[in-house]
């Protein structure tokens, strides 16, 4: 059973559409997260989500919006894409006050 | 700010030697120190983490920390070509338990 998953695993659009990104996790935990890693392989945290409540927002522009409907679920929609928006999106998750993340396995995101 | 550095590499080792990558880190109050791995187009995996002073081993890998130092590292003994991959360190930075700050990552061949 996949611990973290992301769907899609890739997603190619164009500048201007808006797109989502989903992530389910079946181990309990109780803390998602967002990261980007770019085209340097730098992993930066976007978003972390506690409870279903935004803990850290990382000064990402208001065009990325999270939503966790429950504590298994963290979905990430990105309106109006730019192309520095290309990059691969990672969603991971842990206990709280144990940030042992474990990732899930990143959407490829492509804009063209 | 706070960062986490490391050595982008690439760092090359032959079969059977004894790989050492390091990390440094600038937040003092940093409590939690994790080692992942990840293979080029794949996940970040976690495959170690340290909390207090000194060593830790697993298997092949030991990993240290030196709070006084702000320095962690992680020795791979015996390496294989298997653990070619890029080793990201990780710091539970700002005192939250919500946020892991990432360094750049190494690059380690390990050439057969």
């Amino acid at each position: 059973d996949t611990a973290v998953s992301q769907t899609p695993k890739y997603l190619v659009t164009q500048m201007g559409n808006d797109k989502s990104i989903k992530c389910e996790q079946n181990l309990g935990h109780d803390t998602m997260y967002w990261y980007k890693q770019d085209s340097k392989k730098f992993l930066k945290i976007m978003f972390s989500y506690n409870n279903k409540e935004l803990i850290i927002n990382e000064t990402v522009p208001n065009r990325f919006s999270p939503k966790s409907p429950d504590k298994a679920h963290l979905n990430l929609h990105i309106n109006s894409l730019e192309l520095g928006d290309s990059a691969v999106y990672f969603c991971a998750s842990s206990y709280t006050g144990d940030t042992e993340a474990f990732f899930g396995q990143g959407t490829r995101l492509t804009v063209v | 700010q706070k960062e986490v550095e490391q050595n982008s590499g690439p760092l090359s080792v032959p079969e059977g030697a004894i790989a050492s990558l390091n990390c440094t880190y600038s937040d003092r109050g940093s409590q939690s120190f994790f080692w992942y791995r990840q293979y080029s187009g794949k996940s970040p995996e976690l495959i170690m983490s340290i909390y207090s002073n000194g060593d830790k081993e697993d298997g092949r890998f030991t990993a240290q920390l030196n709070k006084a130092s702000q320095y962690v590292s992680l020795l791979i003994r015996d390496s294989q070509p298997s653990d070619s991959a890029t080793y990201l360190c990780a710091v539970n930075s700002g005192g939250s338990n919500y946020k892991l700050t990432f360094g750049k990552g190494t690059l380690l061949t390990v050439n057969p």
